[in-house]
């Protein structure tokens, strides 16, 4: 079964910096893609960034550009993300998704929360 | 980069099918076969429901379905039931930015 469980959510303050995890189990994470995808209280999915299965390749969203940054490690089976000068708009339930190819986010983890607030 | 059109509400009595748009431009909707729906419920993940415009994941009912004409794309909930309500949202692929959403539906059964 495949399962993804992110973890790292938490209360920052503006200019802040966070470290998301996503654990992944019940597939071989080195065959995939894989996605960050974030949704603010209240609001619609925004997808973030993704990353290729060697983590050669990288792309993001404009607004998240020069501030976060995706990475893997196929070994521990796990996705991160690395959030800093955090702002408020940033605040979110962020998802892991399994990225299976142009538009298929085919798995997700239940989402951690990120609040950004002084 | 914006977000892909959607009617804020559709709503439907059981048995009855609905569709709900999702519009968007020739730089991604247009452009691409790679349009995806998915489903939500309040509190929970989404969950992928159409791929490829139109093809279902393993276990979704064939009650969905998608399409595509131009720009804008379509999801058909037939024989609409009460666990159906939930929030719908549609993806494209964009080539200058992966993946775009739509702004997403609330589905209410009456």
């Amino acid at each position: 079964e495949v399962q993804l469980v992110e973890s790292g959510g938490g209360l920052v303050q503006p200019g802040g910096s966070l470290r998301l995890s996503c654990a992944a189990s019940g597939f071989t994470l080195s065959s995939y893609w894989m996605s960050w995808v974030r949704q603010a209280p209240g609001k619609g999915l925004e997808w973030v960034a993704n990353i290729k299965q060697d983590g050669s390749d990288k792309r993001y969203v404009d607004s998240v550009k020069g501030r976060f940054t995706i990475s893997r490690d196929n070994a521990k089976n796990s996705l991160y993300l690395q959030m800093n000068s955090l702002r408020v708009e940033d605040t979110a339930v962020y998802y892991c998704a399994r990225d299976s190819g142009k538009s298929k986010l085919d798995y997700w983890g239940q989402g951690t929360l990120v609040t950004v607030s002084s | 980069q914006s977000a892909l059109t959607q009617p804020a509400s559709v709503s439907g009595s059981p048995g009855q099918s609905i569709t709900i748009s999702c519009t968007g431009t020739s730089s991604d909707v247009g452009a691409y076969h790679y349009v995806s729906w998915y489903q939500q419920h309040p509190g929970k993940a989404p969950k992928l429901m159409i791929y490829d415009v139109s093809n279902r994941p393993s276990g979704v009912s064939n009650r969905f379905s998608g399409s595509k004409s131009g720009n804008t794309a379509s999801l058909t909930i037939s024989g609409l039931q009460a666990d159906d309500e939930a929030d719908y949202y549609c993806s494209s692929y964009r080539s200058s930015s992966p993946y775009v959403f739509g702004t997403g539906t609330k589905v209410t059964v009456l």
